[in-house]
């Protein structure tokens, strides 16, 4: 069984750059799994940030970028806000139409 | 804009049926895959299944195959879920998720979600 891994917990000062990464258990993530980044805040729906690695979803500042940093898919927010404190989560696409999401990450910005 | 409004969530006994709605507007919805995720009270997210957008492929989570059905009706512009043989684990909100724009194998616009709680 394939683990999609994130960390679990990171923390970024305000105005400070962060990277996110979303790796696999066994395997090196590349643009073939189509990594994409959810956005969630408590109480509320994911909101889709970025999919198929680094296509960022409408209305999604551009300080949010994706890519793949060695075999991780990453997450980057430059110029980090107090509205960026969330929850962050990945998933890969496993093919032959599996998704399999990470267990998230727990942004804070102090 | 795109509208993804989920209902039919509740409380229901282990072992019962239930049959969650997602209704579609804001775009075409017979040109896009569909997904299920769910994310169970204070956990992650959880993909449940998606359903192709001519409803020819059909996929599932190993935790809810055999169990649950993906379908849609693509003339009332709704995507459904039907959860058989429900147990505890299956209590979580419920989002219905659509492809995105660029197309498969992508996740784009989320429902508010609806709850669905499994206890007798």
């Amino acid at each position: 069984q394939t683990v999609v891994t994130q960390e679990p917990s990171f923390s970024v000062s305000p105005g400070g750059t962060v990277t996110l990464t979303c790796g696999l258990s066994s395997g090196s993530v590349s643009t073939n799994y189509y990594p994409s980044w959810y956005q969630q805040t408590p109480g509320q729906a994911p909101r889709t940030l970025m999919h198929s690695t680094n296509t960022r979803s409408s209305g999604v500042p551009n300080r949010f970028s994706g890519s793949i940093l060695g075999n991780k898919a990453a997450l980057t927010i430059t110029g980090a806000q107090a509205d960026d404190e969330s929850n962050y989560y990945c998933v890969l696409y496993m093919g032959s139409g599996i998704w399999v999401f990470g267990g998230g990450t727990k942004l804070t910005v102090l | 804009q795109v509208q993804l409004v989920e209902s039919g969530g509740g409380v229901v006994q282990p072992g019962r049926s239930l049959r969650l709605s997602c209704a579609a507007s804001g775009f075409t919805f017979r040109f896009r895959a569909m997904h299920w995720v769910r994310q169970a009270p204070g956990k992650g997210l959880e993909w449940v299944a998606v359903i192709s957008y001519d409803g020819s492929n059909k996929y599932y989570a190993d935790s809810v195959k055999g169990r649950f059905t993906i379908s849609r009706d693509d003339s009332k512009n709704t995507l459904y879920l039907q959860m058989n043989s429900l147990r505890a684990e299956d209590t979580a909100v419920y989002y219905c998720v659509k492809e995105a724009d660029s197309g498969w194998p992508t996740l784009g616009d989320w429902g508010q979600g609806t709850l669905l709680t499994v206890s007798s």
